[in-house]
């Protein structure tokens, strides 16, 4: 079946550490984004993808950054400059806006 | 610019009860309409969705009309049940200027009781 993959589900990050969180579609998507999501808070866009090798900007890039080498892939990186990096991660695909976001299952990373 | 406004939470109905949740949007154009659903500690998942005015989405009993007269898409359940329990998102599709996106709301979480 088709769908997003997100790895790990959990993930502990040390100060001053980089990690990257994966995220796989299978769907044949050329739109991709990673959004933030706090606890009982909305979602917020950290960056997007619309085509391989072109990515930008949302609205909280500060302290992340991305790749998009293939269409398959979308991986998030955060970086020391992160400040607050504790949150739930969510990797969305979509061909089109009017068909909707498929979401994968998220990554939580904590800060130890 | 486009936007989506939904109705404050938390909201907590007992089991069996009548679910509605309002929300309304902003938007130039004809976008289509969603909601999903996000159970604890897991991804969003589409409930349901509209592409044109008067459509009906519908699954798993719940239903929303896409209203163009009153910009709405409020979303309704008969009867609820405990497993309904979990935050439901309003969204809209936006081709925007820049680049193509779905347009969230800031979520009503549901709790139902026994």
């Amino acid at each position: 079946d088709g769908g997003i993959t997100q790895s790990p589900k959990y993930l502990f990050r040390k100060e001053g550490q980089n990690v990257t969180l994966s995220c796989e579609q299978n769907l044949n998507h050329d739109a991709m984004y990673w959004y933030r999501q706090d606890p009982g808070q909305g979602l917020r866009l950290i960056y997007y993808s619309q085509i391989v090798n072109d990515f930008q900007k949302g609205d909280i890039a500060e302290g992340y950054s991305v790749s998009r080498e293939k269409k398959e892939s979308f991986p998030l990186t955060v970086t020391s400059a992160q400040k607050n990096p504790t949150a739930f991660y969510l990797c969305a695909s979509t061909p089109d806006s009017d068909y909707g976001y498929t979401f994968g299952s998220g990554t939580r990373l904590t800060v130890v | 610019g486009n936007s989506v406004t939904q109705m404050e939470g938390p909201v907590t109905l007992s089991e069996e009860a009548f679910l509605t949740i309002n929300c309304t949007y902003t938007a130039t154009g004809y976008p289509s309409l969603f909601w999903y659903v996000q159970y604890p500690g897991e991804g969003l998942q589409l409930l349901l969705k509209a592409t044109k005015a008067d459509d009906k989405g519908s699954n798993k009993g719940f239903e929303a009309t896409y209203r163009k007269e009153t910009t709405s898409f409020h979303l309704e359940k008969g009867s609820v049940q405990v497993s309904d329990s979990a935050v439901y998102f309003c969204a809209l599709s936006d081709h925007g200027t820049s680049y193509d996106k779905v347009i969230f709301g800031p979520g009503t979480s549901l709790s139902v009781i026994p």
